[in-house]
């Protein structure tokens, strides 16, 4: 039972775009969520959080954005650069247990 | 301040075989956990330890085992390896838990004939 998921495994911008990746949750109980992204042969690394008394975290360029009634969470990356072409992965938690993660989107960013 | 470092970077192993993987945290950091990622899967949590102690775990068999020293340093040992073992185990450590930022090595891929 896949309580996070990130339905588009991959997608594509062109630099200077708008990305927006998407990820769904089932838990009603998720109370925290996370952004990591991962370079091939890195580990992930963390970009931004959000909880569930928030619905809009920012940091630079990177949005989160949490709708608790669709259980739905997404990151906007505004404008888009090579580098950030990268797997993002999005984790949740319920009251500090541990995290729950997503299969990853693959953004890719077109010069 | 040196990140997370796994060691060996890359192994091979055949079935039945036991196989021993090694993570130094971040220096002051007392929480270590592991995580298993196979093609088109999230992360898949093994156990978490902090001073010492198992703190957490996920839904492995108990062929998966780990421990972690005084120092903060963790091994995680795999027996009576499986084909379905062949993933990346990655390594991380936090101040505090899995749900405080977590630092990740860069993982070991194991592959299992």
């Amino acid at each position: 039972d896949q309580q996070v998921k990130q339905n588009s495994p991959s997608l594509s911008v062109q630099e200077g775009r708008i990305s927006i990746l998407n990820c769904d949750y089932t838990n009603s109980m998720f109370d925290y969520f996370l952004w990591y992204k991962k370079y091939p042969a890195e580990g992930p690394t963390f970009l931004i959080s959000i909880s569930s008394i928030k619905d809009k975290n920012e940091d630079g360029r990177f949005t989160v954005f949490l709708n608790k009634s669709a259980k739905h969470l997404s990151l906007h990356i505004v404008p888009s650069q090579p580098g950030d072409s990268a797997v993002y992965s999005c984790a949740a938690s319920a009251s500090n247990y541990q995290l729950i993660w997503g299969a990853g989107t693959k953004l890719i960013i077109k010069p | 301040k040196a990140g997370v470092t796994q060691t060996p970077r890359y192994l091979i192993k055949t079935r039945g075989q036991q196989v021993t993987l090694s993570c130094s945290p971040i220096s002051g950091h007392r929480s270590v956990s592991w995580y298993q990622q196979t093609p088109g899967q999230g992360l898949q949590f093994l156990f978490e330890y902090f001073s010492e102690t198992q703190r957490n775990k996920g839904n492995f068999p108990g062929r998966f085992s780990g421990r972690q020293f005084s120092n903060s340093r963790s091994e995680m040992n795999v027996s009576t390896l499986e084909l379905g073992d062949s993933a990346l185990y990655l390594c991380a450590s936090s101040l505090v838990g899995t749900t405080d930022t977590q630092y990740f090595g860069p993982g070991t891929r194991l592959t299992v004939l």
